[in-house]
């Protein structure tokens, strides 16, 4: 079956540097692609979602990238703070049919001071 | 605004019980989907419901139903609990069944021993 992974399970990044998580999906019928953060003890916060016919977009402080020829999603973060520290889920929707996203297993972001 | 509230917080059940796990959504939010977490398995779809109607089912046995009231609040039922049914309970409420934008309880973190 087709599913969404995460190339790295932990990501470890200082204050201020800028973090790169990537994602790589296999259903090239899904529609969006979307962010998850999720910190301890709480429930996934929605980050930003893209389009399929969209390359990037940009939000405070985050930039997504979309690679549609090697199925292939990024979420930029600037100027890392330590309050970024949480595990990040990427997920696709479906085009059509029952809109439901599938989730990848997560990167665990690490910022030190 | 008031976010998603799940409740309880913590359960803890005996195997062959059953339990009933609650999510009121954000006002005037119609679709409340409903999540298993566990390290193994990520994130994965049990049902979603929309004016009180069930719109879509993940891939889990009959021992997990649920429900949908009229004032959009839904109910989680899990029968003949198994230790495998540890995990944490996530609800989501959006406005449509076709928006990207879910906002997550806090979840219910049943432990079945």
């Amino acid at each position: 079956g087709e599913s969404v992974g995460l190339h790295l399970p932990t990501l470890s990044v200082q204050e201020g540097d800028n973090s790169i998580i990537n994602c790589a999906y296999s259903n090239s019928a899904s529609d969006y692609f979307i962010w998850y953060k999720q910190e301890s003890g709480k429930g996934p916060q929605f980050i930003i979602d893209i389009r399929s016919n969209m390359d990037k977009r940009q939000g405070q402080r985050v930039t997504v990238l979309l690679n549609k020829t090697v199925k292939h999603l990024s979420l930029q973060i600037a100027a890392t703070q330590p309050g970024d520290s949480a595990v990040y889920f990427c997920a696709e929707r479906p085009s059509g049919g029952s809109y439901i996203p599938t989730f990848g297993r997560g990167t665990s972001l690490i910022v030190h001071p | 605004k008031a976010g998603v509230t799940q409740t309880p917080r913590y359960l803890i059940k005996t195997r062959g019980q059953q339990v009933t796990l609650s999510c009121s959504p954000i006002s005037g939010h119609r679709s409340v989907s409903w999540y298993q977490q566990t390290p193994g398995q990520g994130l994965q779809f049990l049902f979603e419901y929309f004016s009180e109607t069930q719109r879509n089912k993940g891939n889990f046995p009959g021992r997990f139903s649920g429900r949908q009231f009229s004032n959009s609040r839904s109910e989680m039922n899990v029968s003949t609990l198994e230790l495998g049914d540890s995990a944490l309970y996530l609800c989501a409420s959006s406005r449509t069944t076709r928006g990207t934008e879910a906002f997550f309880g806090q979840g219910t973190r049943l432990t079945v021993v």
